[in-house]
């Protein structure tokens, strides 16, 4: 079975662009959560969806955002780039959110804001 | 607010000896603690968890020790391996749900 897949893997933006993020789970896997990696901060809890459906959110500002689609592939959305959004944006799925041990990670997406 | 902390940023371990890998936490609430491992340029892998119901909870090389009193708990690697240098990240969440909050991380390095 394929595990969590991440696209792109790297990203260069330059400060007030916007990125969009993309994460297929593994089959058959509803719910995707997505995380930001920080050296100081390490992994912080962006949001989850579940069925197309925010389900859980972190405390980030309004200028990241998520949708999940039918096939529950998500994608993650920043806008108005800022300097300290340079992050590996990991996301993970797990089959209906159930035990957090069912969680599989992606590669991750490493953006860099310059 | 840091509700899950590793004070250790790194540890440094003979291969065959003990490993010990620390994390506190503040939120009465969390009742499920997992450790995780990450090697450069790949996400995190499941390594180990344990439920708030347990004190302990032992998968081959590794056990993980919970101390709710304390808000406490530890990852022990018995003999520590070469392969186990990584950085591991303990993590916590509520009941039932997927929202994991991680600590800072803590590097180990094993050498021969």
């Amino acid at each position: 079975k394929a595990g969590v897949t991440q696209t792109p893997r790297y990203l260069i933006k330059t400060r007030g662009q916007q990125v969009t993020l993309s994460c297929s789970p593994i089959s058959g896997h509803r719910s995707v959560s997505w995380y930001q990696q920080t050296p100081g901060q390490g992994l912080q809890f962006l949001f989850e969806y579940f069925s197309e459906t925010q389900r859980n959110k972190g405390n980030f500002p309004g200028r990241f955002s998520g949708r999940q689609f039918s096939n529950s592939r998500s994608e993650m959305n920043v806008s108005t780039l800022e300097l300290g959004d340079s992050a590996l944006y990991l996301c993970a799925s797990s089959p209906a959110g159930g035990p957090a041990d069912t969680q599989y990670f992606g590669p991750g997406t490493r953006l860099t804001v310059l | 607010d840091q509700q899950v902390k590793q004070n250790s940023p790194s540890l440094s371990v003979q291969e065959g000896r003990i490993s010990i890998l620390n994390c506190d936490y503040t939120n009465s609430m969390f009742d499920y603690f997992l450790w995780y491992k990450k090697y450069p340029a790949e996400g995190p892998t499941f390594l180990i968890s344990i439920s708030s119901i347990k004190d302990k909870n032992e998968d081959g090389r590794f056990t993980v020790f919970l101390n709710k009193s304390a808000k406490h708990l530890s990852l022990h690697i018995v003999p520590s391996q070469p392969g186990d240098s990584a950085v591991y990240f303990c993590a916590a969440s509520e009941l039932d749900t997927d929202k994991l909050i991680f600590g800072t991380g803590t590097r180990l390095q094993v050498f021969p």
